[in-house]
């Protein structure tokens, strides 16, 4: 099946750690994604990690795969005000040479100053 | 800015009426996918085209289509609108990238009254 969960709401305080989880299903899935968007605006890819990686690194962002319990997470470190947005992952499912991306629901990052 | 342009940005239309949303792939893209976001469905796939021919549906409903020209630009035409098709629309293209990455236009925000 097609489903991808996140939990809806993050608080942290600025400078802090943030973590972002999100559970997939499909254990066919290649590639998982992770988008940004910030109020009236589209979706910014931040990241992304290829299903048999367990971590990629890149700068502030880490993410991290557990592709047995089909968890994904993303963490930001030294979390600032600019990084308050929502955050989506994205399984892409490829079948039929599409690859179309199923989305989670979003977390909504508040960071307080 | 990704690359990915779509107009018009805003659009308010009544009932009943058709209206047509225009994407334009960055350059070099041949893979043009439509997303639909609402409050209550998410972010959902609705269709992709690959050089200029359908290669996936998604929850795609039949009063909608879509196509793409020769110079790769695509067109979602919405039909018969209702109140719940309002909401953003978002175009994203994918090249040859090794993980297919998928890049999203701003998105036009539709208001049916």
């Amino acid at each position: 099946g097609e489903d991808v969960e996140q939990s809806l709401f993050l608080s942290v305080r600025e400078g802090d750690s943030s973590v972002i989880n999100c559970t997939y299903t499909d254990s066919s899935s290649t590639y998982l994604y992770w988008y940004k968007q910030e109020p009236g605006a589209g979706l910014q890819l931040l990241t992304y990690i290829f299903s048999n990686m367990d971590m990629k690194q890149d700068q502030r962002l880490t993410v991290l795969l557990n592709k047995k319990d089909k968890h994904l997470s993303l963490r930001i470190a030294d979390t600032q005000t600019g990084d308050s947005a929502i955050y989506f992952c994205a399984e892409s499912l490829y079948g039929g040479a599409t690859n179309k991306l199923i989305f989670g629901t979003g977390t909504l990052l508040a960071v307080q100053p | 800015d990704s690359g990915v342009t779509q107009t018009p940005k805003h659009l308010i239309t009544a009932t009943g009426q058709r209206v047509t949303l225009r994407c334009s792939p960055r350059s070099g893209d041949l893979s043009v996918y439509w997303y639909q976001q609402s409050l209550d469905q998410g972010l959902q796939f609705l269709i992709q085209y690959y050089n200029g021919e359908e290669r996936a549906k998604g929850n795609i409903l039949e009063r909608f289509s879509a196509q793409q020209f020769p110079d790769l630009h695509s067109e979602l035409n919405l039909s018969s609108l209702e109140l719940g098709d309002s909401a953003l629309y978002f175009c994203a293209s994918s090249g040859s990238g090794r993980s297919d990455e998928q890049y999203f236009g701003p998105g036009t925000r539709l208001t049916v009254t």
